[in-house]
Formats: C-alpha cells, structure tokens, sequence
C-alpha cells in the first residue's frame, strides 16, 4: 500500500495569511494527488484534484503543486472559512489511501 | 441536486451485522463508480470499497475484506454495505461517496459526498 504522510498535524495562522501544507508518498503517484477540505460534523469537499488543478467552485486563492513523492497545497491568503482539517488522497493504486489530515487552527 | 443520504447506522454488538444503504439522486447513478470510505471518531479518512458502475468489478481494504460487501442496485438508485462479523474498530461515520468519471479530467476523485452514517460497535 501507498502510505500518505502529511505536514505539519496542525498550523495555526492567522486570516490573510499564506499557509503550505505537505503531503509526501511512500511511492510514486505521478500526479494522481487530490486534496479535500473538512469541516467539523461535515464531509469532506474535493479541493484540489490531478495534484494541481481546482475543483469547479473552490476559490482561487487555494493551489496546489507537485508530482511523484512530493506535494503541496497552498492557500494564499486565509479567509474565516478556510479553517478546517485537510486530507491529501492517493488515487495512483487501490487501495486509495489519505493522508492523516492537518488541522488549520485559527491563531 | 446531486444528492447522496446513506441510512442504516446505528449500536450493534461486536460479532453481529449492519446493511448500510445510500440512496443517490440527481445523476444517472448506473454511469458512475461508488465508493465508501469511514471515518473512526476523531480520526483520519479511511477508504473502505469501490463498486464499479455495473457492479461486475468490486475492490475492498485489506481492513474488511471477507467481512464487508459493496453492492448496487442500479434500478433503485442505491448503493449497499453489507458489514458482518462486526468489530469495536469499526466504529465510524461511513459515507457514501461518488466517483468522478472517466470521461472528466477529476477523473477517479471523490467528488460527491453523503453526509455519513454513524457505525457504534459496542457490547
């Protein structure tokens, strides 16, 4: 299995702010990358698919890069809404496998 | 809208059983593949099984293989888990998840999502 690994657990930060978050594979997924947005009590939201192109909806101050091993997400600016916990998704090889997750803490 | 409201959750002993049922609506459900994946209390996503859109193709986690089913019937518009011989370490928040297509470039993604039904395996 491709095991995910994401850094930091937990960024706190503060509105307008530029935040990266970092998602590592143990093997190469090419660029079959996703990020999700969730929200306490709530599902999680596609944000990021293809490891850089953005999900139909999603703003465009949200960007994310990378391929093989090593990924990011990037938001350039955070606003009120965008605190919540962030999964990066393998997609390469079942079985499809997360990250677990990084929690953004408002400051 | 698309819409996707899973059912069946609830306190069942360890060892007994639980069908999970989704019910999709606002898309034609047989062109698409479908997904669970849970979520243990506090905890991170955990991809659970894949069910192709036909239902001729099904893939599980090593996790709930052999005790878990995916099924579908596509005249219902519904999707299926069939949880046996239940463990504590199942407990979760199971949702149903639609696949984007292939003819999309988020093809694969997890693009649609239920709102999750809650799994307690507890004596």
């Amino acid at each position: 299995d491709i095991q995910m690994t994401q850094s930091p657990s937990t960024l706190s930060a503060s509105v307008g702010d530029r935040v990266t978050i970092t998602c590592r594979a143990s093997q190469s997924v090419n660029t079959w990358l996703a990020w999700y947005q969730q929200k306490p009590g709530k599902a999680p939201k596609l944000v990021i698919y293809k490891a850089s192109s953005l999900e139909n909806g999603v703003p465009s101050r949200f960007s994310g890069s990378g391929s093989g091993t090593e990924f990011t997400l990037t938001i350039s600016s955070l606003q009120p809404d965008d605190f919540a916990t962030y999964y990066c998704q393998q997609y390469k090889n079942y079985p499809y496998t997360f990250g677990q997750g990084t929690k953004l803490e408002i400051k | 809208q698309v819409q996707l409201v899973e059912s069946g959750g609830g306190v069942v002993q360890p060892g007994r059983s639980l069908r999970l049922s989704c019910a999709a609506s606002g898309f034609t459900f047989s062109n698409y593949a479908m997904h669970w994946v849970r979520q243990a209390p506090g905890k991170g996503l955990e991809w659970v099984a894949i069910i192709s859109d036909d239902g001729g193709n099904r893939y599980s986690a090593d996790s709930v293989r052999g005790r878990f089913t995916v099924s579908r019937d596509n005249s219902k518009n519904t999707l299926f888990l069939q949880t046996n011989s239940l463990r504590p370490e199942d407990t979760a928040v199971y949702y149903c998840v639609k696949a984007a297509p292939r003819w999309e470039p988020k093809v694969d993604t997890f693009d649609i999502w239920g709102q999750g039904t809650m799994v307690t395996v507890s004596s």
